[in-house]
């Protein structure tokens, strides 16, 4: 069973960084591309980033390029998402997800997701 | 404001089947055959409904069915059953200028 686990969420003030990770079981992890992706609380969701499988090809939203950086250690099924210069429109549950398949097209399994809460 | 635009809402009985629309550009669903559907219920992660445009996983049920017409796709729910009652957002992959995937603001279906 493919499971996603993210940590590192938390409540931070503005300008400040946080380190995400997503500890993967369950499937070959080096064979999959990996994503993050956020959602307001009661709204839609964003996509924010993404890495394929051997950390070759690497995506962003334009709303996080630049201070956002994803990253993945194959060695240990996880993968990563360093938040840095953080606003309060950052303020989200983020999710960890795997490729179903290929690259940017559609997202399988999801994990439970860890909140992030950027406040003055 | 989100990429794709879906319908706020939709409402359907049980058995009945219902619909639900998600438009986007030539940047996006005009032109790539990448969309996908996700099922979110009340405080649980999406689930993945529809890839390609209308291929189920496997696993899920033949009473979701997906297509798509040129800028528009479309979700059909049939035999509607209150488990069906969630949040249901599209994707699609995208080569706009600001993301490579974009996400519909999701469609609430209710079942009466």
């Amino acid at each position: 069973e493919v499971q996603l686990v993210e940590s590192g969420g938390g409540s931070v003030q503005p300008g400040t960084s946080l380190r995400l990770s997503c500890a993967a079981s369950g499937f070959r992890f080096d064979d999959y591309a990996m994503h993050w992706v956020r959602q307001i609380p009661g709204k839609g969701l964003e996509w924010v980033s993404g890495i394929t499988w051997n950390s070759e090809n690497i995506a962003y939203a334009e709303s996080v390029k630049g201070r956002f950086t994803i990253s993945r250690d194959n060695a240990k099924n996880s993968a990563y998402l360093q938040m840095d210069s953080l606003t309060t429109e950052d303020t989200a549950l983020y999710y960890c997800a795997k490729e179903h398949s290929g690259w940017l097209m559609s997202l399988d399994s999801w994990g439970e997701g860890t909140l992030v809460t950027v406040s003055s | 404001q989100s990429a794709l635009t879906q319908p706020a809402s939709v409402s359907g009985s049980p058995g009945q089947s219902i619909t639900i629309s998600c438009t986007g550009t030539g940047s996006d669903i005009g032109t790539y055959n990448y969309v996908s559907w996700y099922q979110q219920h009340a405080g649980k992660a999406p689930k993945l409904l529809i890839y390609d445009v209308s291929h189920r996983p496997s696993g899920i049920s033949n009473r979701f069915s997906g297509s798509k017409s040129g800028n528009t796709a479309s979700l059909t729910i049939s035999g509607l059953q209150a488990e069906d009652e969630a949040d249901y957002h599209c994707s699609s992959y995208s080569s706009s200028a600001t993301t490579y995937v974009v996400f519909g603001g999701g469609t609430t279906l209710t079942v009466l």
